[in-house]
This record gives C-alpha cells, sequence and structure tokens, in this order.
C-alpha cells in the first residue's frame, strides 16, 4: 500500500519559469515531511523539510507548502534552472520514513 | 565533512547466489537506514539501526536479508539466496539521532545490484 503517492512521473518546464512538484499521502499521523533530488548515479540529497504544525517553509528558490486537510505537499522551484533537472522525492515521517516513486524534472533552457 | 561511504557501487550476481554490501556512515550519526529501491519506484526501508541496536525491521525480508551493525559504526546488508526480484539500488543512510528530534538522512551513493 503506497501510503505516499507523486502522481506525475515526469515534468518539463523551461528556464526561469517556476516547476510545481505534488505529493499526495494517505496516513493522517505523518508529521514530517521532506523532499530530496536525486542526480543518476547518486544517492538522493536533502533538499528542505516541513513539520505538520506549519503549512509553508522556503529556503532561497524553494518553498514547501502543505495542505494538512488535502493531504497534499507541494514543492515550488522559482525560477527554475537547468541545474534543477533531476528526480525528486517526496518523504513522510510516522516513526519511519515513506518515499514517493518521483517526479522526473526536466528544465529545458 | 565525509559523506556516507558504500561498497561495491555494482554487482552481478546469479540467482541463489550470496552477496554483502558495506557501510560506513557519517561520523557521529547513532541511526543508520537500509534501503531498498527497485527500478521505478521509491527507496523501501529495510532495516533501521540505532548505534548498534534495531530499531524497525518489519520490511527486511528475514528468511534471506540480514544486517549487522557492528560497534555502532559500519553496517553490512547480506543476501542469501539472492533472488530475481532483488535487483536494485541499495542504498544505506545515516543521520543523527536526539529524542523528540526528526532528522533529514544523508544517503550514500548506493549499491545498484543485478541478479541474473
Amino acid at each position: 500500500d503506497q501510503q505516499v503517492k507523486q502522481n506525475s512521473p515526469s515534468l518539463s518546464v523551461q528556464e526561469g519559469r517556476i516547476s510545481i512538484l505534488n505529493c499526495d499521502y494517505t496516513n493522517s499521523m505523518f508529521d514530517y515531511f521532506l523532499w530530496y533530488k536525486k542526480y543518476p548515479a547518486e544517492g538522493p540529497t536533502f533538499l528542505i523539510s516541513i513539520s505538520s504544525i506549519k503549512d509553508k517553509n522556503e529556503d532561497g528558490r524553494f518553498t514547501v507548502f502543505l495542505n494538512k486537510s488535502a493531504k497534499h505537499l507541494s514543492l515550488h522551484i522559482v525560477p527554475s534552472q537547468p541545474g534543477d533537472s533531476a528526480v525528486y522525492f517526496c518523504a513522510a515521517s510516522a516513526n519511519q520514513f515513506y518515499f514517493g516513486t518521483g517526479t522526473s524534472l526536466t528544465v529545458i533552457p | 565533512e565525509a559523506g556516507v561511504a558504500q561498497s561495491p557501487r555494482y554487482k552481478i550476481i546469479e540467482k541463489r547466489q550470496s552477496v554483502a554490501f558495506w557501510c560506513n556512515p557519517i561520523s557521529g550519526h547513532a541511526t543508520l537506514y537500509w534501503y531498498q529501491q527497485i527500478l521505478g519506484q521509491g527507496p523501501k526501508l529495510l532495516i533501521q539501526f540505532q548505534n548498534n541496536g534495531v530499531v524497525d525491521d518489519s520490511q527486511l525480508p528475514k528468511d534471506r536479508f540480514s544486517a549487522e551493525r557492528l560497534k555502532g559504526v559500519d553496517s553490512t546488508l547480506k543476501i542469501q539466496p539472492a533472488k530475481l526480484e532483488d535487483s536494485a539500488v541499495y542504498l544505506c543512510a545515516s543521520s543523527p539521532w536526539s529524542l523528540g528530534e526528526v532528522y533529514e538522512q544523508y544517503f550514500g551513493p548506493g549499491t545498484r545490484l543485478t541478479v541474473t
């Protein structure tokens, strides 16, 4: 049973525009959410996180929004850069971490 | 600061053979994780250690998989015997630990296992 879902396997965005990656979850016990970025042949690297007591967290070009009532979170990247091209995983924590299946972002120069 | 080290990076074995993976976490990180990532899926937790004790191994196929964390530092994950469906990338991650806190995980580069 997939508790964390990323329904868009891929996304293409023009350089300079906004990238929006989405993630849905089913378990209301999740209390901490993270986004990871993964380049080919490397392990995932941490990008940004948000606690369930907040609805927004910002770090430079990256903002994560959490809508607990909808069990939905999103990652906004503004402006998008070619170096942002990677696979993005969302993860949720309730004693252990559960990962989504990833969204492959391509930023077109 | 050195990252999480894993070896080997790639391994090809035949089904029914045995294989072992090694992980060296970031110095001082009390928590160590092993994940299995099958192509097209997200990482799935196999086992989590707190120092040298097991916190969660509920998704570890214990009939064929085993893991240990010697002296609370390095860890090895073993598969014996391997099946075709074990083909995946095995990721090791580590994080600090303190009571009541949630920390992001630092991942190693992974070991890509192919079982033929």
